[in-house]
């Protein structure tokens, strides 16, 4: 069974600090994407990297595949109480099947 | 473009009943997935839907079902109620089966079982 673990479980920050959020797992997977859930809300995608040592910059947050296919972060420049929330890593294995998700990381930003 | 909608958005229901969510996928796409999520174990993936066909099911017991109509709307029924299957229940869809599709959520139905 293919396994996402996301780490830190909780993070509590000030406003404008910078963070790192990771996601691992033994498996390879052919794609890996991040996403955001906020209270109340299902998640919304953020990003998705394919190519291993990808890099994408949304803005602030910065995503980060790895050489091997199976670790990923999100870095997070100057956070601001916006990005508060729930981020979800999801992982695509190579034979197409369903998305697995990480249990995620809850991220509080205080001004 | 109309979101995933997702219906009803609370519901309360006792040990043993069933109940019936619904899922009205954006226009046009024609996948749908169904994920349970609870504060304990995230996102654990039910099943998926595709042109009206079961394309991959997760690892729930078979009080756990669901189905496909023509206009590509979703439901998911769940049986014999217990006080573990609450939890928010998310339905996404996307263009094309899972794998680097896109996923589009809905806002989820909040089910809790007294």
């Amino acid at each position: 069974t293919q396994l996402l673990e996301q780490s830190p479980q909780f993070l509590s920050i000030q406003e404008g600090e910078n963070l790192t959020v990771y996601c691992n797992s033994s498996s390879v997977f052919s794609s890996l994407q991040w996403y955001r859930q906020e209270p109340g809300e299902g998640p919304v995608l953020l990003v998705t990297v394919v190519t291993g040592g990808e890099v994408k910059k949304l803005k602030r947050l910065t995503f980060q595949f790895g050489d091997a296919r199976k670790d990923s972060s999100l870095h997070i420049t100057a956070a601001q109480p916006g990005d508060t929330g729930l981020y979800l890593c999801a992982g695509s294995n190579q034979a197409g099947t369903a998305l697995i998700f990480g249990k995620g990381t809850t991220l509080s930003v205080s001004s | 473009k109309a979101g995933v909608t997702q219906t009803p958005r609370y519901l309360i229901k006792t040990r043993g009943q069933q109940v019936t969510l619904s899922c009205s996928p954006i226009s046009g796409h024609r996948s749908v997935s169904w994920y349970q999520q609870t504060p304990g174990q995230g996102l654990q993936f039910l099943f998926e839907y595709f042109s009206e066909t079961q394309r991959n099911k997760g690892n729930f017991p078979g009080r756990f079902s669901g189905r496909q109509f023509s206009n590509s709307r979703s439901e998911m029924n769940v049986s014999t109620l217990e006080l573990g299957d609450s939890a928010l229940y998310l339905c996404a869809s996307s263009l094309a089966p899972q794998g680097n599709e896109k996923l589009f959520f809905g806002s989820g139905t909040q089910l809790s079982v007294l």
